[in-house]
């Protein structure tokens, strides 16, 4: 039973142009949201997360918004640049859990130049 | 700051054999840690929380005795693959709970930390 869904495996943006990748999740119990930025051969990299009672954090290039009424939430990046294209992933942490995150599949995004 | 150092990055084993993955936080005392697995195209999957100085908590389905966790101390939690066979090969990746001071320096969020994984190959 996936939790966290990232629906689409892969998004190819012009340099320049938004970029926005979605999340999807199933459990009420999450309190915090947060999206980390994967390279090959390297470890998932923290980028921006947003609180269960807010419903848009800001910084800098990244913006995320939650949708809690329809459980969803988006990173958007603008401008894109050629150095975002990574594997992005959303997660979850679980309420009261010692800080237990819940992954999604991930989504490879491209920036071409 | 934050930094969390895996080690090693890469090791190819003979069917059988027990291999240990270190996982270290740099510059920082982290009390909990993780262990994912990852498959190809596929999400992280938590295996088990290590917290220093008591048991590790697994995940349902991961075997406890296949799985050794210790977290001796704030800084290094190690994970040993026991009795390796071709099904464990995997990436693996640990990370440390750890803060983050935001923008604004005012608001810590408590975070995971990765290290950049461990790539099994069992022969």
């Amino acid at each position: 039973d996936q939790q966290v869904k990232q629906n689409s495996p892969s998004l190819s943006v012009q340099e320049g142009r938004i970029s926005i990748l979605n999340c999807d999740y199933t459990n009420s119990m999450f309190d915090y949201f947060l999206w980390y930025k994967k390279y090959p051969a390297e470890g998932p990299t923290f980028l921006i997360s947003i609180s269960s009672i807010k419903d848009k954090n800001e910084d800098g290039r990244f913006t995320v918004f939650l949708n809690k009424s329809a459980k969803h939430l988006s990173l958007h990046i603008v401008p894109s640049q050629p150095g975002d294209s990574a594997v992005y992933f959303c997660a979850a942490r679980v309420y009261n859990q010692g800080g237990k995150l819940i992954f999604g599949q991930g989504t490879e995004l491209s920036v071409k130049p | 700051g934050a930094v969390v150092s895996q080690h090693p990055s890469r090791v190819i084993c003979k069917s059988g054999t027990s291999v240990k993955i270190e996982c270290r936080s740099l510059d920082f005392q982290a009390t909990t840690m993780f262990w994912y697995r990852q498959f190809p195209k596929k999400s992280l999957m938590l295996m088990a929380t290590s917290n220093e100085g008591s048991k590790a908590t697994y995940e349902q389905g991961v075997e406890k005795d296949k799985f050794l966790i210790n977290h001796a101390s704030l800084t290094l939690s190690t994970l040993t693959v026991t009795s390796a066979h071709p099904e464990d090969s995997s990436f693996y990746i640990c990370s440390a709970r750890g803060t983050h001071l935001t923008g604004t320096g005012t608001s810590i969020l408590d975070i995971q930390y990765f290290g950049a994984g461990t790539r099994l190959s069992v022969l």
